[in-house]
């Protein structure tokens, strides 16, 4: 199993432009979500899904979008970029809810 | 809302040493996760406590959960080269299907 993946690794944006941050797992987890990490500030969640077609809000979701049309994908999508959303973003999933969390390596955003 | 804090905040050990993390929760705890995180990598699952009085033991490294003092300990044994990194808990809250509240880490330097 590849566990959890992210694309890109790496990506600098100009202010305004809008991307998608994908994530991917193999495992067939019910429970997906996303986290941004910065200095002094911790990791914190973002969105969140507990299955197919069900996605909420984490404690700082303005500026993200997020859907989950199948199990195994859940893209976090930045509308209009802005320099406070760059950060490290993480995807993690777990098999249920309230289970261990597998974390994917991460995507360093930075936004100009 | 529950908050982890994680002491100390920084750790500069002699390789051989024995040294500990906590993590104290404002909350009470329903289960705490500790992680490492390589510098600019994703998270990596060490251990899983759920009940008072639990310890859990890999390799080196014993987690110990003191439900009443809601809090946690991480203690390496005999530390090495490949203990560096960043070391986070995470919970869950109380209720709700969101996500884990993290500590900011603790950033351990291993000195040969």
């Amino acid at each position: 199993n590849a566990g959890v993946t992210q694309t890109p690794k790496f990506q600098v944006l100009k202010t305004g432009q809008s991307m998608t941050l994908q994530c991917a797992q193999d495992m067939n987890h019910e429970y997906m979500s996303w986290y941004r990490q910065d200095p002094g500030m911790g990791l914190r969640l973002i969105h969140y899904s507990v299955g197919a077609g069900i996605t909420d809000q984490g404690e700082v979701p303005n500026g993200y979008n997020v859907s989950r049309s199948t199990t195994e994908d859940f893209p976090l999508r930045l509308l209009s970029a802005a320099p406070s959303q760059t950060s490290v973003y993480f995807c993690a999933s777990s098999p249920i809810l309230r289970d261990t969390q597998y974390f994917g390596p991460g995507t360093r955003l930075t936004v100009l | 809302s529950q908050e982890l804090e994680q002491s100390p905040q920084s750790l500069i050990v002699q390789e051989g040493k024995n040294l500990t993390i906590n993590c104290t929760s404002s909350k009470t705890l329903y289960g705490l996760y500790w992680y490492k995180q390589k510098y600019g990598e994703g998270l990596i699952f060490l251990m899983m406590l759920q009940k008072g009085g639990e310890e859990k033991s890999h390799e080196k490294i014993t987690a110990k959960l003191d439900e009443k003092k809601q809090q946690s300990s991480l203690h390496i044994t005999a530390s090495q080269p490949s203990h560096a990194g960043i070391y986070l808990c995470g919970a869950h809250g109380r209720g709700g299907a969101d996500g884990l509240t993290f500590g900011k880490g603790t950033h351990l330097i291993i000195q040969p």
